[in-house]
């Protein structure tokens, strides 16, 4: 089955605390995103990567890492979360990240990240 | 990608039907038009897309007019489970956008 997993869905934590969440694809897909999404403000992009090695920063990246070793893996660090960070996060895989025919994003199921 | 324009909520009753336009003026030759449909805490999921004229599968129709400066994603008699966030996006076929913006969609509310 073709689909985007996120590990963990639900997390809890402390102010600075590093945290990695991971997201994989099983769809050969060259491109990954990863969104936070919070209420009244919608879904915004945090960081992109067109193919494996190659990443550049989305709207909100500030707090963020991410690396694209494989073509499959795309984590997401936090190296030193704060509270305003708590949101849910989504990751996301296409085809090339165009917006043309065939090349829809597949969003994984979204972790809930809370960091007290 | 092109600057889009939906409303920001839009509430509704089941059975009826139910249209979204979004506004696009700056559409280019190359772009086309794609909706996504989000149901509370789940990601986005591609429901449509389209170029010209009218596109129809199993969940929408895309209306797209002659001039492409708007769409109007029709939803066909609606039930409580099209309760969900419908996004507009417009961007070039074959054309790798990276940075790509949802935006705050339209929240659409189904009553019984």
């Amino acid at each position: 089955e073709a689909q985007v997993t996120q590990n963990p869905r639900y997390l809890i934590t402390v102010t600075g605390k590093k945290l990695t969440v991971t997201c994989s694809q099983n769809m050969n897909h060259e491109y990954m995103s990863w969104y936070r999404q919070d209420p009244g403000l919608g879904l915004r992009q945090i960081y992109y990567s067109m193919n494996v090695e190659v990443t550049d920063k989305g709207d909100v990246p500030e707090g963020y890492k991410v690396s694209r070793k494989e073509k499959r893996n795309f984590p997401l660090i936090l190296e030193s979360p704060s509270p305003n960070q708590t949101s849910l996060y989504f990751c996301a895989s296409s085809l090339s990240g165009g917006l043309g025919v065939g090349d829809e994003q597949y969003f994984g199921p979204g972790t809930r990240l809370t960091v007290t | 990608l092109a600057k889009t324009t939906q409303p920001i909520s839009m509430d509704s009753y089941e059975g009826q039907e139910v249209n979204i336009t979004c506004s696009h003026n700056n559409i280019a030759t190359n772009d086309y038009i794609t909706w996504y449909q989000q149901f509370p805490s789940q990601g986005p999921r591609f429901i449509i897309q389209g170029y010209k004229t009218k596109v129809t599968n199993e969940v929408a129709s895309l209306f797209i007019p002659a001039d492409r400066k708007s769409s109007t994603l029709s939803l066909p008699r609606v039930s409580l489970s099209d309760t969900a966030v419908y996004y507009c996006l417009v961007g070039e076929h074959g054309g790798s956008q990276g940075n790509l913006i949802f935006g705050k969609g339209t929240k659409l509310s189904v009553k019984p």
